[in-house]
């Protein structure tokens, strides 16, 4: 069956970064791509971007332009996203899904607690 | 970007109720070369990940309750639970895939009267 599984907590410092990967099994990895949603404690979901699994091809969220960078590894069916200069306002779950070539999202991760705190 | 907003934000229906929610787009998620909405149902249970529902804006993913039901087009959707159960206890979200960035609704709580 499709899985999607993500490391696991973290608490970082404001300004430092952190990478959150996403395992994926069940499928070819190449034919779906992999968008990245987050929520903050007791918030709606928010759509931080997305990579082609094929072609390593991004489009991010404008508001975290600069700050966020998506990447695939291939060879072990792995996403990871990074999100840079930390503030306490991306303390959240950050979720990977599997994207089909139709845009729809069909799976998704377990989530991470990502907390940011001095 | 396009702006998804549901009604009501919560409510609370009787067991075995009809619960309705609605998702308005601030424009049309049709696609008119091949005629389809693109347009999601979410439900996330607390601690849980969201779940897939409904997709192409009336279509139910495998495994997916019937009592479930998905209408609309254009720019108006609706979510519908024939007869609500316990485990239907959830926030649902309406989803745009018609482009990015993707936008989801800011959320409908469903509890129990």
């Amino acid at each position: 069956q499709v899985q999607l599984v993500q490391s696991g907590p973290e608490v970082k410092k404001p300004g430092a970064s952190v990478k959150v990967s996403c395992k994926a099994s069940g499928y070819t990895f190449t034919s779906y791509g992999i968008s990245w949603v987050r929520q903050a404690p007791g918030q709606g979901l928010e759509w931080m971007g997305w990579i082609n699994g094929y072609n390593g091809n991004t489009h991010y969220a404008e508001n975290l332009l600069g700050r966020v960078t998506m990447t695939t590894d291939t060879s072990t069916s792995t996403a990871y996203m990074e999100l840079r200069s930390l503030r306490s306002d991306d303390t959240a779950v950050y979720y990977c899904a599997r994207e089909s070539v139709a845009a729809l999202i069909d799976c998704w991760g377990q989530g991470t607690l990502v907390t940011v705190s001095s | 970007d396009i702006v998804m907003t549901q009604s009501p934000d919560s409510l609370a229906v009787s067991l075995g109720e009809r619960a309705t929610i609605n998702c308005k787009s601030s424009r049309s998620v049709l696609y008119s070369s091949n005629n389809k909405n693109y347009l999601a149902w979410y439900q996330q249970k607390p601690g849980q990940p969201p779940k897939l529902l409904i997709y192409w804006a009336s279509i139910r993913e495998s495994g997916v309750p019937d009592r479930f039901s998905g209408s609309g087009s254009g720019t108006d959707f609706t979510l519908t639970i024939s007869s609500l159960q316990a485990e239907d206890v959830a926030v649902y979200y309406c989803q745009q895939y018609f482009t990015t960035p993707r936008t989801f609704g800011q959320g409908t709580k469903v509890e129990i009267k």
